[in-house]
């Protein structure tokens, strides 16, 4: 079993609509939950992460955690086309030693 | 502030050979990890570095290697290619500044290097 699960995709939503990405993990000691955005060509690029459970707003993300049920969430509002991207879940102790991410989905807004 | 750049930026080899992969980090930073992206496995940590020494590793056999330069910069090998090594190789540089509890030690990736084997 992998230490993080991400449905790969593709997820294809028409412009304006809410995007509810989602993540899974098995190991309890993860402490930092990050997402990244992974454009053609291009590295990750870190979006926002939360520590620990909670959740955390950043203009139109939303970032949420449920550490009971090891699943994170990262919703977008009012998606938009620039948006499309690979959006990766990562995941990391207290003290950073790994990062263990997910596969990424794939997210193609429709104009 | 100039990103993390790795070259070459495509790569073609043939089974067997071995190859070599350079990251430059961004100024400042003295961590430099490497990662594995393939669409079946999605992005997989094979090593980190720091201050040229090698803090963490993955689980890659060991035909993967890779080393740290005093200037930080890190470069990764890997020996008798095999076809499932067809991957794109991801550099990443970190300050590796802990900070205290909710901060976050927020790695900045490079474009990375597509390796093909054939």
């Amino acid at each position: 079993q992998k230490e993080v699960e991400q449905d790969p995709g593709p997820l294809s939503v028409p412009e304006g609509a809410i995007v509810s990405l989602n993540c899974t993990y098995s190991n309890s000691a993860f402490q930092y939950f990050m997402w990244y955005r992974q454009y053609s060509r291009k590295g990750p690029e870190l979006l926002m992460y939360t520590y620990s459970s909670g959740n955390k707003e950043d203009g139109r993300f939303t970032a949420q955690v449920d550490k009971s049920s090891k699943y994170i969430s990262l919703f977008i509002r009012d998606s938009q086309p620039s948006d499309s991207a690979t959006y990766l879940c990562a995941m990391s102790g207290r003290n950073f030693n790994k990062f263990y991410f997910g596969s990424g989905t794939k997210l193609n807004v429709k104009p | 502030k100039a990103g993390v750049t790795q070259t070459p930026r495509y790569l073609i080899k043939t089974r067997g050979q071995q190859v070599t992969l350079s990251c430059s980090p961004i100024s400042g930073h003295r961590s430099v990890s490497w990662y594995q992206q393939t669409p079946g496995q999605g992005l997989q940590f094979l090593f980190e570095y720091f201050s040229e020494t090698q803090r963490n590793k993955g689980n890659f056999p060991g035909r993967f290697s890779g080393r740290q330069f005093s200037n930080s910069r890190s470069e990764m090998n890997v020996s008798t290619l095999e076809l499932g090594d067809s991957a794109l190789y991801l550099c990443a540089s970190s300050s590796r500044d802990r900070g205290t509890s909710g901060s976050i030690d927020e790695q900045y990736f490079g474009p990375g290097t597509r390796l093909t084997v054939t």
